[in-house]
């Protein structure tokens, strides 16, 4: 749904850089959802917030990984240090009020990790 | 957490035939929705479909939930319809929508 934006499309970065992926809800949506796929896979749970708060990270690495989601801006997914098996498609989503109503994702984030 | 089984793994298809893929899950749904995912990566909804049939041109979609199953039916099958179809479901006991192993499709001339 061209209503979740995200950005940079394509990012490539050398190991142990910093990689920052950011996500624009839907105007007026609150819930905002990270989700991971990497190759040949199905896309898995990363982390679910809500407006300045995280509520579930219990798909979150526990190390290098954090996500944010301000007051006032985008959704970002920050990766520290890099390594070539964090490579994938990172899609973001967004909704109203949860997933008891139909989500829709953005066009997802390719991180290559060269 | 619920298990979400889909078949067939892959499939290849000529132009024109019909396929019916499926979705298998292990627990209650409040929601079920069918994706498509194209060669270039992007997710495109299909169905948002917890229960009954729907119906969008040559796709149509049927969840009985009770049986704890959704199918999706493609008709006259094109080459655009090339890709991964995902289903994805919530519970409403945990926070995410589950996605499914996925069934990869190939539609040749």
């Amino acid at each position: 749904n061209a209503g979740v934006m995200q950005n940079p499309r394509h990012l490539v970065r050398r190991r142990g850089q910093e990689a920052r992926l950011r996500c624009s809800p839907v105007k007026g949506h609150s819930h905002v959802y990270w989700y991971r796929q990497l190759p040949e896979e199905g896309l898995k749970f990363m982390v679910y917030l809500q407006k300045e708060n995280i509520i579930d990270e219990s798909g979150m690495p526990k190390e290098r990984f954090s996500a944010e989601f301000p007051k006032e801006g985008p959704s970002i997914l920050r990766i520290q240090q890099v390594v070539r098996g964090d490579s994938a498609a990172y899609f973001c989503a967004s909704s109203l009020t949860g997933f008891l109503i139909e989500a829709f994702f953005g066009q997802g984030t390719r991180l290559t990790v060269v | 957490g619920i298990q979400v089984e889909q078949s067939p793994p892959d499939l290849i298809l000529q132009e024109g035939a019909n396929s019916t893929l499926r979705c298998n899950f292990s627990d209650s749904v409040n929601n079920l929705q069918w994706f498509h995912q194209n060669p270039w990566g992007q997710l495109i909804n299909l169905f948002y479909i917890p229960s009954g049939t729907k119906q969008n041109g040559r796709l149509s979609a049927t969840t009985v939930a009770t049986e704890r199953y959704s199918l999706l039916y493609i008709s006259s099958s094109q080459t655009t319809d090339s890709g991964v179809y995902f289903c994805a479901v919530y519970t409403g006991t945990a926070s995410k929508l589950t996605f499914g192993t996925g069934t990869r499709l190939q539609v040749t001339l």
